[in-house]
Formats: structure tokens, C-alpha cells, sequence
């Protein structure tokens, strides 16, 4: 089956780190561009991280200094590493698959096609 | 960065309903916009990308139109199991895929 899983979610206080996992099944995970997305409670989607196939890496600046996303493709993981934690962190983070498709007068369109289910993550005292 | 606009942020309608929801980026994206339908405690689901292109699976009565700035998802008849929340995301910028805020598409 086609799905990411992730995990490593938790409770964590201010100026922690954690460490999430997303595990991918049922395609070939070396080929495609992965993302970290998150969600506060009630609030809209925010991208936090990007990695291409060859490792390059990319953040906003709320989170750039602080997370690091990388990937393990003998493992079929894609990992993100947050350091010094805030409240503002307090999300549920989705990982999220990147395909792309040919279209005619466009070219080459990226989306995010294949999501997981999220892993929430709470900072707090 | 590119920011985008979603209107309205609250839409409430009747099954049967023919409903619009706008998604205005703050510079050109050329048709490198999705949409995406998400209900509570689920992930978001891909609808639309390419601005008008559906994805595999994805019911008829949605569609997408628009390019450049201003772009339309358009529902053409509502069903109970459309409400939820949809959310445009450009990806002109690689690889900084904004969303916009969401749309909450509730029952009247």
C-alpha cells in the first residue's frame, strides 16, 4: 500500500528538541521531493521543510536555525529534527509527498499527492 | 515570499448548492496552484493542481479555473460529504509551497 506514517510525536517543554519520523511504503521514496507541513489546532496549513532527491534542504525563517529535515533512502525514512522548541511549535506535523506531472503550455506542475496521517506535537510546561 | 488569499473564510450552503471559492496570489503564479479538501482530523486530500487539472478519483462536480493571479474552485453541486475545508496552495516558488488561509464550507 501506497502511505507515509509518521511518528514521534509528543509533549515536549520550551527549549526542547524532537525528533519526528515519516515512513514510507508502496513507492519508491529515493524519487521524490518530501515536505514537512504543520497545522495548529483550529489554524490553516504551514510549510516547515522541504528536501530534494539529492539531500538539498530548505526552511522559512520561522523555523530555519531550529529544525532540520534530512532522509534515509535505505530506509524509506524522512526525518525532522526540531531543536529549541516554542509554544508557537505546537502543531500537528504532516510529512508530504511531492509528484509531478507534464502539463501542456506548463510543463513540469509539482503537488502534494500522497500525505500522512500527522503526528502531533505539544510545547508546553 | 508569495502570499495567498483565500475568499470567503467562511461559506455556508445547502446540499444542492453551486458554490465558488476564490484563491488571489499576491504576485503571478502563472496555473502552478492546487487545491485541497481537508475534514477534521484528516489530512488534507489533493482535488486540483495545475489550477484546473483533476486529480485521479476526484468527483466531477469539482473543478478549478484561473491563472496568473486569481484562480476559482467551483463546486457544482454540493453533496453531504463536501463539507469540510478547502485550502489553495501556490507552487510557482519552489520549493516554498504556500497555502492560503481555508475556506470552512459549512451546512446551512
Amino acid at each position: 500500500e501506497v502511505q507515509l506514517v509518521e511518528s514521534g510525536g509528543g509533549l515536549v517543554q520550551p527549549g526542547g528538541s524532537l525528533r519526528l519520523s515519516c515512513a514510507a511504503s508502496g513507492f519508491t521514496f529515493s524519487s521524490y521531493d518530501m515536505h514537512w507541513v504543520r497545522q495548529a489546532t483550529g489554524k490553516g496549513l504551514e510549510w516547515v521543510s522541504a528536501i530534494g532527491t539529492a539531500g538539498d534542504t530548505y526552511y522559512p525563517g520561522s523555523v530555519k536555525g531550529r529544525f532540520t529535515i534530512s532522509r534515509e533512502n535505505a530506509k524509506n525514512s524522512l526525518y525532522l529534527q526540531m531543536n529549541s522548541l516554542r509554544a508557537g511549535d505546537t502543531a500537528v506535523y504532516y510529512c508530504a509527498r511531492v509528484s509531478t506531472t507534464v502539463v501542456v503550455r506548463l510543463g513540469l506542475v509539482p503537488y502534494f499527492d500522497l500525505w500522512g496521517r500527522g503526528t502531533l506535537v505539544t510545547v508546553s510546561s | 515570499d508569495i502570499q495567498l488569499t483565500q475568499s470567503p473564510s467562511f461559506l455556508s450552503a445547502s446540499v444542492g448548492d453551486r458554490v465558488t471559492i476564490t484563491c488571489r496570489a499576491s504576485q503571478g503564479i502563472s496555473s502552478y496552484l492546487a487545491w485541497y479538501q481537508q475534514k477534521p482530523g484528516k489530512a488534507p486530500k489533493l482535488l486540483i493542481y495545475a489550477a484546473s487539472t483533476l486529480q485521479s478519483g476526484v468527483p466531477s462536480r469539482f473543478s478549478g479555473s484561473g491563472s496568473g493571479t486569481e484562480f476559482t474552485l467551483t463546486i457544482s453541486s454540493l453533496q453531504p460529504e463536501d463539507f469540510a475545508t478547502y485550502y489553495c496552495q501556490q507552487l510557482n516558488s519552489y520549493p516554498q509551497y504556500t497555502f492560503g488561509q481555508g475556506t470552512k464550507l459549512e451546512i446551512k
